[in-house]
C-alpha cells in the first residue's frame, strides 16, 4: 500500500532563517506531488506541484521554492523565512489521473 | 468570488442528530468532486469522489450526493468521533489543464 511521510510535524524558526521540509512517498511510482499551505479561515492553497523529477510548477509567487530530486521525494525550501510564511504545510500525492489526493500529516511552521 | 463555497462554516450537533453539509461550486467542466475529513493538526483524509449529477456514495454514517451545482454530505446519527472539519474540492477543466479548488471547510462538532 502507498504511504506518504512528511516531517517535521512542528517547526519554530526565526525570521530570516532557512527552511527545508521534506516529503517522501512509498509504494507508488511516478506520482504527481504537491505542496499546499493551509491558513486559518482559508482554503487549501496550492504552492507547487510536480509531475516528474526536476519538473516544478509554481502556483503562487513567493518566498518559497520546491525541488524534486528523486521520483518520490519532494522538498519545500526557503532561503530566508518571513513572518507571513507561518502556516500549516501539507504535502500530497496523486496518480497521473488526479482522481484524488493523499495527504501527509502536515508541518505546523511558526516563524517568530 | 469563491468558486467552491461550503456551508455552514461551523455546525454543532447533538449525538444522534442527523444533518447535512453543503458544497456549492460555480465552475464548469466538472471532472470530479471530492470530500475529505480533517482532524485538528492532521492532513485531510479522503472520503469520497463523485463524478456526475445523481451519483451517491456511502461510508458508515456518511453519504455524499451530487447535483449539477452542489454536493451534500449527509451525516446520519452522528457520534462524537465524527467531529472534524469536512472539506470539499472540485476538479475541473480550466485554462488548458485540470484545476483543483478546495472549499474552506465545515467544522463539525458532535456533542455527547
Amino acid at each position: 500500500s502507498q504511504t506518504i511521510h512528511q516531517w517535521p510535524a512542528t517547526l519554530v524558526q526565526p525570521v530570516g532563517s532557512p527552511l527545508s521540509l521534506e516529503c517522501t512517498v512509498e509504494g507508488t511510482s511516478n506520482p504527481n506531488l504537491y505542496w499546499y499551505r493551509q491558513a486559518a479561515g482559508r482554503g487549501l492553497q496550492l504552492l507547487f506541484y510536480s509531475v516528474g523529477i526536476g519538473q516544478i510548477s509554481s502556483e503562487v509567487p513567493q518566498n518559497l521554492s520546491a525541488s524534486r530530486p528523486q521520483d518520490r521525494q519532494f522538498i519545500l525550501s526557503s532561503k530566508k523565512l518571513l513572518l507571513s510564511d507561518s502556516g500549516f504545510y501539507l504535502c500530497a500525492w496523486s496518480t497521473r489521473r488526479r482522481e484524488k489526493l493523499f495527504f501527509g500529516s502536515g508541518t505546523q511552521l511558526s516563524v517568530l | 468570488e469563491d468558486q467552491v463555497t461550503q456551508s455552514p462554516e461551523a455546525l454543532r450537533l447533538q449525538e444522534g442528530e442527523s444533518s447535512s453539509l453543503n458544497c456549492s461550486y460555480t465552475v464548469s467542466g466538472l471532472r470530479g468532486l471530492f470530500w475529505y475529513r480533517q482532524d485538528p493538526g492532521k492532513g485531510p483524509e479522503f472520503l469520497f469522489t463523485l463524478y456526475s449529477a445523481g451519483e451517491e456514495k456511502e461510508k458508515e454514517r456518511l453519504k455524499a450526493t451530487l447535483t449539477k451545482k452542489e454536493s451534500f454530505l449527509h451525516i446520519t446519527a452522528p457520534k462524537p468521533e465524527d467531529s472534524a472539519t469536512y472539506l470539499c474540492a472540485v476538479l475541473y477543466s480550466g485554462a488548458g489543464s485540470y484545476q483543483l479548488t478546495f472549499g474552506k471547510g465545515t467544522k463539525l462538532s458532535v456533542i455527547p
